[in-house]
C-alpha cells in the first residue's frame, strides 16, 4: 500500500525559504504514469494546489506561486521535495504531499500524506 | 476567492439526502473531470469521488457524483453523523494549467 510522509521544520522565519520532503513508501517514485504533488491549507481555510512533478523532472506550478516555488525529485531516496522562498505569514499552512493520478498528472490526488504544519514567524 | 464555487455550508438530518454544488467554467469543469474530497476534522483530505462519478474502493455507495456542463454535484444519501466533514471539489484548469479547488463546504449533520 502506497504511503506518503511529509517532513521538515515546523517553524520558519519570514523572508526565509521553506524546505519540505515527502518520502514515498510501498512503491517506487520512478513508476511511470504517476506525478507527485504538493497542496497546502492555511489554518481554517481551503485547499490550494502548489505544484506537481513527474519523476523525470517535468513540473506544473500554481501560477500564483510559480516565482517562489521549486519542486524536485530524488529517485535514489524515493523522495520528492518542495522549496518555497520569500516566506510571509500568509504561507503559514498545513502542507500535504499527494499523488496526482490521471493523464499527465491532471487528475485526482490519492493517496495523501498526513500533512505537516509550517508556521512562518520570527 | 476560489476558481470553483461551492456553498460554504450545508446541513441535513440523519437519513436525509443532501447535495453540494460546485460551479466552474469552460476551462475547468467544462473540459475536465471533477474530483471530490472529504476532510474529516483534524485529518488529511481523502479522495471521495473521481472522474465525475467514480467511487474508490471502500467509499460507500451513499456517495455519488455528477457533472453537467460547467457544474458538478456531490450527493450523499442516507446521511450519517460520521459524514460531518468538509467537502472539496477540484478539477484541472486548462487556462491556468493547474489544479483548482473549490472553497469547501462544511456539512453539518443535525
Amino acid at each position: 500500500q502506497l504511503q506518503l510522509q511529509e517532513s521538515g521544520p515546523g517553524l520558519v522565519k519570514p523572508s526565509e525559504t521553506l524546505s519540505l520532503t515527502c518520502t514515498v513508501s510501498g512503491g517506487s517514485i520512478s513508476s511511470s504514469s504517476y506525478y507527485w504533488g504538493w497542496i497546502r491549507q492555511p489554518p481554517g481555510k481551503g485547499l490550494e494546489w502548489i505544484g506537481s512533478i513527474y519523476y523525470s523532472g517535468n513540473t506544473y506550478y500554481n501560477p500564483s506561486l510559480k516565482s517562489r516555488v521549486t519542486i524536485s525529485v530524488d529517485t535514489s531516496k524515493n523522495q520528492f521535495s518542495l522549496k518555497l522562498s520569500s516566506l510571509t505569514a500568509a504561507d503559514t499552512a498545513v502542507y500535504y504531499c499527494a499523488r496526482p493520478t490521471g493523464s499527465r498528472g491532471k487528475g485526482w490526488f490519492d493517496p495523501w500524506g498526513q500533512g505537516t504544519l509550517v508556521t512562518v514567524s520570527s | 476567492q476560489s476558481v470553483l464555487t461551492q456553498p460554504p455550508s450545508a446541513s441535513g438530518t440523519p437519513g436525509q439526502r443532501v447535495t453540494i454544488s460546485c460551479s466552474g467554467s469552460s476551462s475547468n469543469i467544462g473540459s475536465n473531470t471533477v474530483n471530490w474530497y472529504q476532510q474529516l476534522p483534524g485529518t488529511a483530505p481523502k479522495l471521495l469521488i473521481y472522474r465525475n462519478n467514480q467511487r474508490p474502493s471502500g467509499v460507500p455507495g451513499r456517495f455519488s457524483g455528477s457533472k453537467s456542463a460547467t457544474s458538478a454535484s456531490l450527493a450523499i444519501s442516507g446521511l450519517q453523523s460520521e459524514d460531518e466533514a468538509d467537502y472539496y471539489c477540484a478539477a484541472w484548469d486548462d487556462s491556468l494549467n493547474g489544479v483548482v479547488f473549490g472553497g469547501g463546504t462544511k456539512l453539518t449533520v443535525l
